[in-house]
Order: C-alpha cells, then structure tokens, then sequence
C-alpha cells in the first residue's frame, strides 16, 4: 500500500517568508500527485495537480515540484501572506492499478502577520 | 453547478440511527469518490464510481456503509445504525474522467454520533 508523508506536520513562519512543504511517497509507480490546501472545517481546495511525466506545476506564488524516481514533491510558497494560513495536503494516484488518492496527514501552516 | 455540493453539512445522530449523505458532483464528471476524515488525519478513500458503477467499495469499514449512484450524477452515502467510531468529516470529489484529471471536492458533511 502507498504511504503518504508530510514533513513538518506544523510550521510557523512570518510574513512575508518563502517556505518549503515536503511530501514523499513510497512507492514511486504514480500516475499523478495533487496539492491541496484545507480551511478549518471547510472541504479541499485543489491548488496544483503534476502528472506523472512532468517535473514542476506553477501557480501564482505556489510552485510544486516532482521527483518520482526519488519518491518525493515540493510545494515551495513565495512571499506568504496570512491568507495562506491552512492545512496543505499532497495525494497520489498509483500508477498501474487502483482506484483512489492516497493522502498524507498534511502540514498545517501558520503565517504570522 | 459550480463545485461539487455536499448536503448536510453537519449532521447530529444518535447512536443506532440511519443517516443519508448527498453528494451532486460537477456536471458530467464521470468518477466520483467518498473519503472519511478523522480530527487531524488526511482523508481515508472509502468507495469509487465510474459513472453508476461501483467500481471500489473496499474502504467501506463495514457492511452499515453503503454508497449509491443509480443514474451517474447524484451519489448518496448511507450509514446505518451509526456508531461514535462513525463521527467524521465525509468528503465527496468528483473528477472529469478516470485517473488523470484534477478532483475537486466538496465542502464535506461533518457527522457527529452522539
């Protein structure tokens, strides 16, 4: 069974800051991999979807990136702003059979203004 | 419609009642799925549609649990003789077509066993 992980589980950081969210897989045969961001006590927001083929999907101040053959993505959030305060979540489709996104247990993001 | 639209969104059963969970998916979005999310975890898959076919029902914790989608556009989520262990945000997404397109999900329906 794919695991999903995302490190760090918690981050706070001031305004203004560029960071960093991890997510690694373990089993690196993925059709696709999706970013989500989640609002206390609200559904998911899609914020970038890569396909297996590609390396990087760019959204505004969002970039994630991809590196299959090493199990891991990126999702890199330039300039934060107190808006951006969420909880991000990646899910991979498995590449050759199955029929759902596994999902990590997300990173939940404070910025401070 | 716009998004995916999930009704109720709270919901408050006594222990042992019937509950029912709507989901209207993006029109014409073929697959649909249902996830359970507990209080701090990331969303668990629980059953899979392609159009009216269930196609996956194998995160269905148990036989109380049963998902419908008789005409490939509505889905309904049944629990029966709910349980405390029941409580949890039910989410509903839906996708384009099978596997490669970007799923959009729903505002889910938080579901408390009392």
């Amino acid at each position: 069974k794919q695991e999903v992980t995302q490190i760090p589980a918690a981050l706070s950081v001031p305004e203004g800051e560029n960071l960093v969210l991890n997510c690694s897989f373990t089993d690196s045969a993925i059709y696709n991999l999706q970013w989500f961001r989640q609002d206390p006590g609200k559904g998911l927001t899609s914020l970038l979807l890569i396909q297996s083929s590609q390396r990087e999907q760019t959204s505004g101040r969002l970039n994630a990136s991809l590196d299959k053959s090493s199990g891991r993505s990126t999702l890199y959030i330039a300039a934060s702003q107190p808006g951006d305060s969420a909880t991000y979540l990646c899910a991979v489709w498995p590449g050759v059979t199955g029929n759902q996104f596994y999902f990590g247990t997300g990173t939940s993001l404070t910025v401070i203004p | 419609g716009a998004g995916v639209s999930q009704s109720p969104r709270y919901k408050v059963a006594k222990r042992g009642q019937d509950v029912a969970l709507r989901c209207d998916p993006i029109s014409g979005h073929v697959s649909l799925f249902w996830y359970q999310q507990a209080l701090g975890q990331g969303p668990e898959f629980l059953t899979y549609f392609q159009n009216e076919a269930q196609l996956d029902k194998s995160g269905l914790p148990s036989d109380r649990f049963f998902a419908e989608r008789p005409e490939g556009s509505v889905s309904t989520l049944k629990i029966q003789r709910t349980q405390q262990e029941d409580s949890a945000v039910y989410l509903c997404a839906s996708s384009l077509v099978y596997r490669v397109a970007e799923a959009f999900f729903g505002q889910g329906t938080r579901l408390t066993v009392v």
